[in-house]
């Protein structure tokens, strides 16, 4: 079975441009979460997507935004960008939400904002 | 969900087993502890989790106390591969909500 794909792999913007990222997940999960990863931050949790429905939502601004087709498939936007959201973008899967079940994390996409 | 503390750092010898672990003072009947493991610049990668009983899959084994608030991953014989960043993480069970908590986790490094 394959993994969870992110795409791109890797992302250079400059500051004020929008950009969109990608995440596949494996076949058969329905949802999507997906979380930034800093030096300075660690890893933290962005939101949640599961049958299309936005679950879950950490505390980050308005400016991240983020959707799940019918086919699972997930894209986060990041609007008006700034230096500080250079970072690992990272989506996990799962077959449903709630507590007890494993999440498989993909790749990452490293955003580089200039 | 319950805050784990881990300790920053720690060294095994290859070969060894790799013994890490996890205070969770605080948490409650229904939460189950995770961990996941990060290997530099990849994607976090889930390892193990349970509730109450001890828990032994193909790359590790959990060992939680009978209160609960402690628990330790045992890596059997550890290898250069595992070197990385593990997290301890407690979850409550059904929230309907996969966000997950990841802390700062310890670093282990295994030598040769």
């Amino acid at each position: 079975k394959a993994g969870v794909t992110q795409t791109p792999r890797y992302l250079i913007k400059t500051r004020g441009q929008q950009v969109t990222l990608s995440c596949s997940p494996i076949s058969g999960h329905r949802s999507v979460s997906w979380y930034q990863q800093t030096p300075g931050q660690g890893l933290q949790f962005l939101f949640e997507y599961f049958s299309e429905t936005q679950r879950n939502k950490g505390n980050f601004p308005g400016r991240f935004s983020g959707r799940q087709f019918s086919n699972s498939r997930s894209e986060m936007n990041v609007s008006t960008l700034e230096l500080g959201d250079s970072a690992l973008y990272l989506c996990a899967s799962s077959y449903r939400t709630g507590g007890d079940n494993e999440q498989f994390f993909g790749p990452g996409t490293r955003l580089t904002v200039l | 969900d319950a805050k784990t503390t881990q300790p920053p750092s720690m060294d095994c010898a290859e070969g060894r087993a790799a013994n890490l672990p996890c205070n969770h003072s605080t948490i409650s009947g229904n939460e189950y502890v995770y961990w996941y493991r990060q290997i530099h610049s990849q994607g976090p990668q889930y390892i193990i989790h349970g509730l109450k009983n001890n828990e032994t899959n193909e790359m590790a084994s959990l060992i939680i106390t009978e209160d609960r608030k402690s628990s330790t991953l045992i890596l059997p014989h550890a290898t250069l591969r595992d070197t990385a960043v593990y997290y301890c993480i407690v979850r409550v069970a059904g929230t309907g909500a996969n966000n997950l908590f990841f802390g700062t986790g310890t670093r282990l490094t295994v030598i040769p």
